[in-house]
């Protein structure tokens, strides 16, 4: 079973405008992953951010997490075109459990 | 630097026939885990191999196997395939060193079964 529940499950809009995608969990994590899959290929790691961190940066990139409510998000800003993909939010459960628990995953199209 | 490889790129096979599938973690990397990701899903953990054994393995039945080599590549066998089993098989590697937090996917096998 999937432990992350993204929304929404799909998003488009115009480039040069901010995608804000969120993802929700059932348990306590040790570390939340971003992952971007372009066209059913390879998952491209984006972020990571631990349980002790609320907010983290990486270009325009943008992750927030909130343990209380179990949710995080992800925002792009500034799109391109070259944005356009599905992203996944993964889970790394407490306990010195390795394996992803991964979402279904936002399609995000950026319209040029 | 390469990063993870895969092949085959794609496959189709028949019912009842048997896979294996290849996968070469990235430079530096002991740790070889695959996931299997069925259309329109987000990838399902199968089971992550280090030091030739398998470590962790998610809720798969006993016809998916696999195999991890001295030089830390893995394969990934399934017998009996179902048509249920297609699906891209994901590898991913990681390292002890780097706390096993960080993940890199190879590009993936995609396995048809008709």
């Amino acid at each position: 079973s999937q432990q992350g529940e993204e929304d929404p499950q799909a998003l488009s809009i115009q480039e040069g405008e901010n995608a804000t995608m969120n993802c929700s969990y059932k348990t306590s994590i040790n570390n939340l992953q971003w992952y971007r899959q372009n066209s059913g290929r390879g998952l491209v790691h984006l972020i990571l951010i631990r349980s002790n961190e609320r907010e983290k940066h990486s270009g325009r990139l943008r992750v927030t997490l909130d343990t209380s409510k179990k949710s995080s998000s992800l925002l792009i800003t500034a799109s391109r075109a070259a944005d356009t993909a599905s992203y996944f939010c993964a889970t790394a459960t407490q306990g010195g459990s390795e394996k992803l628990v991964f979402g279904k995953g936002t399609k995000l199209t950026v319209n040029p | 630097d390469a990063g993870v490889t895969q092949s085959p790129t794609h496959l189709i096979k028949t019912r009842g026939q048997q896979v294996t599938l290849r996968c070469s973690p990235k430079s530096g990397h002991d740790t070889v885990s695959w996931y299997q990701q069925a259309l329109g899903q987000g990838p399902q953990f199968i089971f992550q191999y280090y030091e030739e054994e398998e470590r962790q393995r998610g809720n798969f039945p006993d016809r998916f196997s696999g195999h991890q080599f001295p030089n830390y590549s893995s394969e990934l066998n399934v017998n009996a395939l179902l048509l249920g089993d297609s699906a891209l098989y994901l590898c991913a590697s990681s390292s002890l060193a780097g706390g096993w937090n960080e993940q890199f996917f190879g590009p993936g096998t995609r396995l048809t079964v008709l």
